[in-house]
């Protein structure tokens, strides 16, 4: 019962480094979604994907970049990373027909760009 | 300019008491509301949820009030727990989009 996985679950990077965060769920759901939380904030939407082949942007996708190739795997990448990009990352993902309660999340990344 | 916001970054609560967590909006659009608990170093888990067509959605110790004149909501727990101590998002719902309020810790002393 593994639901929405992400690795690695941290990560410290210097700046100007890329990186790629995955996330895989198992559960055939359609939408998926990438969240940062900074210190203190609520989690706001990076970018989201309503099915393969299909992203759009959210709140703040500046920096960012995602691919959705599979139902099962929404990977986040970042380019060149910078301070600001300090956060923790959740992905999370939900059914098509499920209801906005079925929106389930995975354990985050922490990420440290020094 | 935050859509959700969470005025109360903290609340302490003893144990068998009531906790009553607010949350504020701005956005007519949002057309739900979900409460989200977290622990650490892990993701949120929903909690309940209201709809803008009702006032108040309740689920065992847990009851949420929606007052759209006012665009607030609120979570009530009672009684509370130890275990209640986590952080709470509360979030609201527009287009199959959530946006989230910047959180509150929850913390029940025994």
């Amino acid at each position: 019962n593994a639901g929405v996985t992400q690795t690695p679950k941290f990560r410290i990077l210097k700046i100007g480094q890329s990186m790629t965060l995955q996330c895989t769920q198992d559960m055939n759901h359609n939408y998926m979604y990438w969240y940062r939380q900074d210190p203190g904030m609520g989690l706001k939407l990076i970018y989201y994907s309503v099915g393969a082949g299909i992203t759009d942007k959210g709140e703040v996708p500046n920096g960012y970049n995602v691919s959705r190739s599979t139902t099962e795997d929404f990977p986040l990448r970042l380019e060149l990373a910078a301070p600001s990009q300090t956060s923790v990352y959740f992905c999370a993902s939900r059914s098509l027909a499920g209801a906005i309660e079925t929106q389930y999340f995975g354990p985050g990344t922490r990420l440290l760009v020094l | 300019d935050q859509q959700v916001k969470q005025n109360s970054p903290s609340l302490s609560v003893q144990e068998g008491r009531i906790s009553i967590l607010n949350c504020d909006y701005t956005n007519s659009m949002f057309d739900y509301f979900l409460w989200y608990k977290k622990y650490p170093a892990e993701g949120p888990t929903f909690l309940i949820s209201i709809s803008s067509i009702k006032d108040k959605n309740e689920d065992g110790r847990f009851t949420v009030f929606l007052n759209k004149s006012a665009k607030h909501l609120s979570l009530h727990i009672v009684p509370s727990q130890p275990g209640d101590s986590a952080v709470y998002f509360c979030a609201a719902n527009a287009g199959n989009m959530l946006t989230f309020g910047g959180g509150t810790r929850l913390m029940v002393k025994p």
